[in-house]
């Protein structure tokens, strides 16, 4: 049984640009989770999204970011004209129901520059 | 909402001594306290976790204690290893439901 999986591992790009953060869930499990690491930070919430719906997205900043998981494929972390502050590493984890332990991928190291 | 205080931020201790890390959270609501390790480069692994209806749990080398009046929890790890070094981290669960708060983490470093 495959863990969560992130892709891409790393991720560069320049000011302006728009980067695309990809997290398949373990398998069976329907609860997806975004979370924003910063260097030698804890874990920030971003955004709890189930199929179709999303649950809580108050750690999102208000503007430039946006997050999916539709019914078929992967959930998608979209920035949008990113800047040098979105560096970070961005965790997705996956639970089978709310009440369940949260399970983690590696991550996606985005570097801005 | 939930804030989560985790202390200490860096502990070194010699291979075969004890590590202890605190945690103290807000929401009396929440009921569920995972403790997470994460590696260089890798993302953070469960490993232990406690409900509000529990005390203390134990699993070899490790165990997680729980206060619910004081609100804090601890994690214990006992015959420490080089293999311990890591970051780690309290999480308790959000009172609506689903998302974790995390503390701000403790680095762990067992010298031989």
């Amino acid at each position: 049984n495959a863990g969560v999986m992130q892709n891409p591992r790393h991720l560069v790009r320049r000011r302006g640009q728009e980067a695309r953060l990809r997290c398949s869930p373990m398998k069976g499990h329907s609860h997806v989770y975004w979370y924003r690491q910063l260097p030698e930070e804890g874990l920030k919430f971003m955004v709890y999204l189930q199929k179709e719906n999303i649950i809580d997205e108050s750690g999102m900043p208000k503007e430039r970011f946006s997050a999916e998981f539709p019914k078929e494929g992967p959930s998608i972390l979209r920035i949008q004209q990113v800047v040098r502050g979105d560096s970070a590493a961005y965790f997705c984890a996956s639970s089978p129901g709310s009440d369940s332990p949260l399970h983690f991928g590696n991550g996606t190291r985005l570097t801005v520059t | 909402g939930e804030n989560v205080e985790q202390h200490p931020s860096t502990l070194s201790v010699q291979e075969g001594d004890s590590a202890v890390i605190k945690c103290t959270y807000s929401d009396s609501a929440s009921n569920y306290f995972p403790w997470y390790k994460q590696e260089l480069g890798k993302g953070p692994q469960l490993i232990i976790d406690i409900r509000s209806n529990v005390g203390e749990k134990k699993d070899q080398r490790i165990a997680v204690t729980l206060n619910k009046t004081a609100k804090h929890f601890s994690l214990h790890i006992t015959e420490t290893q080089p293999e311990d070094s890591a970051v780690y981290f309290c999480a308790a669960s959000d009172n609506q439901g689903g998302k974790l708060i995390f503390g701000q983490g403790t680095e762990l470093s067992v010298k031989p």
